[in-house]
This record gives C-alpha cells, sequence and structure tokens, in this order.
C-alpha cells in the first residue's frame, strides 16, 4: 500500500522533553517536508528536504529539527526549545517532476502536559 | 516576504449556489497556485493547479497576476464539496511551497 506513514498519531509529552515525530514515505519521491496546522494559521512549513542529506528551514524552524539520511524518511524532532510544541504536524512529499503537488499523511497529533 | 491571504475563514452557501473563495498572493516572481482540499476525516490534497488549467469536481481557478489573485469557483455547490480549502503558492523553481489560512465551505441543504 503506497503512501506516507506518520507514527504516531498522538503523542502527549511532558514539557522539557524532545520528541521525535517519524514520516516515512514509499512513493519514491525526492522532495519532503513538515508542515505545521493550527487552527485558524492554516500550514506552516517547518522543514523541507529536497534531496537526501540536504534539508532547508521553513517560516518556522526555530525550535525544530530533521534529518534526512535515506529517501524514504524524513524525521522530525520537536525540541524543549520550542515554545508552543502543543499542534497538528503533518508530513508530505512531492516528486521532481511535478514540485508542489504534495502528498499528505495523516498526521500526528503532539499534547504537551 | 511571500504570502498567501484567504479573507474568509468561513464560506456558507446553500446548496446549487454559485462559490467563490477567494486567494491573494504577494511574490514579485512567477508564482505557481494551487488549491488543496481537506474533506472530513481524510488527508489534505491537491484539487488543482493553475498550469494544468482543468475543471476538478465542477471548480475551477483562474491565475490573475495583474490582481495577485486565484480564486476557485464552481457554478452550483453540492453538499459533499463541504470541506476545507487551502490556496498554496510555489514560487519560481523552488520546492518550496506556502500556504494561505484556508477557508471552510459548508453548503447547505
Amino acid at each position: 500500500d503506497g503512501g506516507i506513514t506518520q507514527s504516531p498519531k498522538y503523542l502527549f509529552r511532558k514539557e522539557g522533553q524532545n520528541v521525535t515525530l517519524s514520516c516515512e514515505q514509499n512513493l519514491n519521491h525526492d522532495a519532503m517536508y513538515w508542515y505545521r496546522q493550527d487552527p485558524g494559521q492554516g500550514l506552516r512549513l517547518i522543514y523541507y528536504s529536497q534531496i537526501v542529506n540536504d534539508f532547508q528551514k521553513g517560516d518556522i524552524a526555530e525550535g525544530y529539527s530533521v534529518s534526512r539520511e535515506k529517501k524514504e524518511s524524513f524525521p522530525l524532532t520537536v525540541t524543549s526549545a520550542q515554545k508552543n510544541p502543543t499542534a497538528f504536524y503533518l508530513c508530505a512529499s512531492s516528486p521532481v517532476a511535478a514540485r508542489g503537488e504534495l502528498f499528505f499523511g495523516e498526521g500526528s497529533r503532539l499534547t504537551v502536559l | 516576504a511571500q504570502r498567501v491571504t484567504q479573507p474568509e475563514k468561513l464560506l456558507s452557501v446553500f446548496k446549487g449556489a454559485p462559490v467563490e473563495l477567494k486567494c491573494n498572493y504577494s511574490y514579485s516572481g512567477s508564482p505557481e497556485l494551487f488549491w488543496y482540499v481537506q474533506y472530513s476525516r481524510q488527508r489534505l490534497q491537491l484539487l488543482l493547479r493553475h498550469i494544468s488549467r482543468e475543471s476538478i469536481k465542477g471548480f475551477t481557478a483562474d491565475l490573475n497576476k495583474g490582481e495577485t489573485s486565484f480564486h476557485l469557483k464552481k457554478p452550483f455547490a453540492q453538499e459533499e464539496d463541504s470541506a476545507m480549502y487551502y490556496c498554496a503558492l510555489r514560487m519560481d523553481s523552488s520546492y518550496k511551497l506556502i500556504f494561505g489560512s484556508g477557508t471552510r465551505l459548508l453548503v447547505r441543504p
């Protein structure tokens, strides 16, 4: 079954803890993205990666980190430096030939207690 | 800075009425515009892109560079069109895609 898989679907963490959200794709797409979705603010870009071992900051990268060691995987770490981490996080991928045509995962909801 | 603006948070229409979801962008280069849709309990998905100039599910959108707009239109709304709609901008040859804040369309029977 092809597509984008995000895990976990729901995650709770205590303040001061780092947490890593997983994103895997088997679509053979080169580009991958992480967005944060908050009510009334739409989707805001955290990080994106055009190719393995390379990634760029989006508009709200502070307090987040990523890695792209494999084409299929683009994990996002929400660090304790992120001031307001409670949110819904969406991962997406895109083929080189159709930049802008993103395929999205189901999302991960992170709640900081 | 590049920006996508969707001025309406909620648009409510009756079934059969025309629909226009507004999208304005700010970008001085060559933009590529998209509309994405999220139906209840489904993933966010691409609806249409301006380059294709196609009609999807009866929706069309024309890029107006003079007015920097990319409004989404449908002549006769259906109840199944109720969803969250996002306008998105890609700049020149970049992979970066910027989204607007979204408009919730509610089509009432």
